[in-house]
């Protein structure tokens, strides 16, 4: 069984300041982690997966996501905040090959403060 | 590449209705697909697994009959809403499990929009 804990459903961070968004999972199998965006209206992008290679992730738009097996979590971060970050993201797991089926965390929505 | 569209984006039915949404993979082959649904500032729920040629394979609680699923070719699923109600309008959302060169990762389409009046 498998499941993602995201602590936080809502965050607020000024534009220019660093984005920490906080992901837990739980998986009886090596997991792999994915984050994706979701703007208003619109199906889920993808910005970053961890796939058991390098447990730093770099995605897209600067965003980033450290795997610690140790702590079992995998949080996105990006440096430096940007309006165009304003959006609800979600982390998810499956268990890889044979095991695809998604399970999500519950979501948190980002704002950012002018 | 690995583009995924869902049609209709919108959707407005009277209650007793049926629904069809269309899923499909524009540049790649989806031996399976899947089919979420999203409340309003919630998280996706899975509604079903639908694998090309054969029956798809529902979560527990949702209703086979209700949300009926074919995935008659490799790049096409849908999914019909029979005698839909207003508690049925939701955000569906699709998605297409692309191959082992994406290390089987799961492309999403746009979502639908469906309102029953």
């Amino acid at each position: 069984a498998q499941s993602v804990t995201q602590l936080g459903s809502h965050v607020s961070v000024s534009e220019g300041a660093l984005v920490l968004l906080r992901c837990n999972y739980s998986s009886s199998v090596p997991p792999y982690l994915f984050w994706y965006v979701q703007y208003p209206n619109q199906g889920l992008q993808l910005l970053l997966k961890y796939t058991s290679a390098a447990t730093l992730v770099k995605g897209i738009n600067g965003f980033e996501a450290e795997f610690k097996k140790s702590e079992t979590s995998f949080h996105l971060t990006k440096p430096s905040a940007h309006m165009s970050d304003a959006a609800e993201y979600f982390c998810a797991v499956n268990g890889g090959f044979g095991n695809e089926k998604l399970t999500f965390g519950t979501g948190t929505r980002l704002t950012i403060i002018p | 590449g690995a583009v995924v569209s869902q049609h209709p984006s919108r959707v407005i039915c009277k209650s007793g209705t049926s629904v069809k949404i269309e899923c499909r993979s524009l540049d790649f082959q989806a031996t399976t697909m899947f089919w979420y649904r999203q409340f309003p500032k919630k998280s996706l729920m899975l509604m079903a697994t639908s694998n090309e040629g054969s029956k798809a394979t529902y979560e527990q609680g949702v209703e086979k009959d209700k949300f009926l699923i074919n995935h008659a070719s490799l790049t096409l699923s849908t999914l019909t809403v029979t005698s839909a109600h207003p508690e049925d309008s939701s955000f569906y959302i699709c998605s297409a499990l692309a191959g082992e060169w994406t290390y089987n990762e799961q492309f999403f389409g746009p979502g639908t929009r469906l309102t029953v009046l």
